[in-house]
């Protein structure tokens, strides 16, 4: 299993600001994912966090706009720049593979509700 | 790639009844089919999941079944409680990594 800690849990933000989350988990993993959840909505793959490599970018969303940075196998930031309040949502870091085996499993963060004003 | 479409979006059932929830998939290298509760303010947390070699499998109250042939994959809650009240989201992995989310389904338990 993976217990992986966000934060924060929560920010309100001034449009045109920028606001970095930090995904720290508690085991090595390879592959850690960033998730945009619109309030009642499903989650929408942002990128996937490559240690030592640039991220990959789902259609839709941009470098510019969501940088993230990893770092090592354990830890991982995204980004949200230059905010508007369409940007407002939850923000969810996730692994798979954690532990011995790989496991298929997910394991998410908490999330951070992120509202911009 | 891979579509996954979950049904209901919202379902109400009295405390003690059944509750279902369907989902299909497209892609047939899908191999493992995870089922996630999400509460309140909280991540997504794996409640049950199943393999492609698999037909059924059960926890408890919750059991997961798998058609292959048709694509299809459910959830079954027996004897609901107030505590089941939550999100829950089908998901598919067509092998790799990157699971793909359904919709989300969200549950009402009436006490």
């Amino acid at each position: 299993s993976a217990v992986i800690s966000q934060k924060p849990s929560r920010d309100i933000c001034q449009r045109g600001t920028s606001l970095t989350i930090q995904c720290q988990v508690d085991s090595q993993v390879t592959m850690m994912f960033w998730y945009r959840q619109q309030p009642g909505q499903s989650l929408t793959l942002i990128a996937t966090a490559n240690q030592g490599s640039e991220a990959t970018y789902e259609s839709g969303f941009v470098i510019d706009k969501f940088p993230i940075s990893r770092p090592n196998l354990t830890f991982s930031t995204l980004t949200v720049s230059n905010m508007s309040p369409e940007d407002s949502s939850i923000y969810l870091c996730s692994v798979e593979g954690a532990g011995t085996g790989g496991t298929d499993e997910a394991f998410f963060g908490q999330g951070t509700r992120l509202t911009v004003v | 790639g891979e579509n996954v479409e979950q049904h209901p979006s919202t379902l109400s059932v009295q405390e003690g009844d059944s509750a279902v929830i369907k989902c299909t998939y497209s892609d047939s290298a899908s191999n493992y089919f995870p089922w996630y509760k999400q509460e309140l303010g909280k991540g997504p947390q794996l409640i049950i999941d199943i393999r492609s070699n698999v037909g059924e499998k059960k926890d408890q109250r919750i059991a997961v079944t798998l058609n292959k042939t048709a694509k299809h994959f459910s959830l079954h809650i027996t004897e609901t409680q107030p505590e089941d009240s939550a999100v829950y989201f089908c998901a598919a992995l067509p092998g790799g990594f990157k699971t793909i989310f359904g919709a989300g389904t969200r549950l009402f338990v009436k006490a």
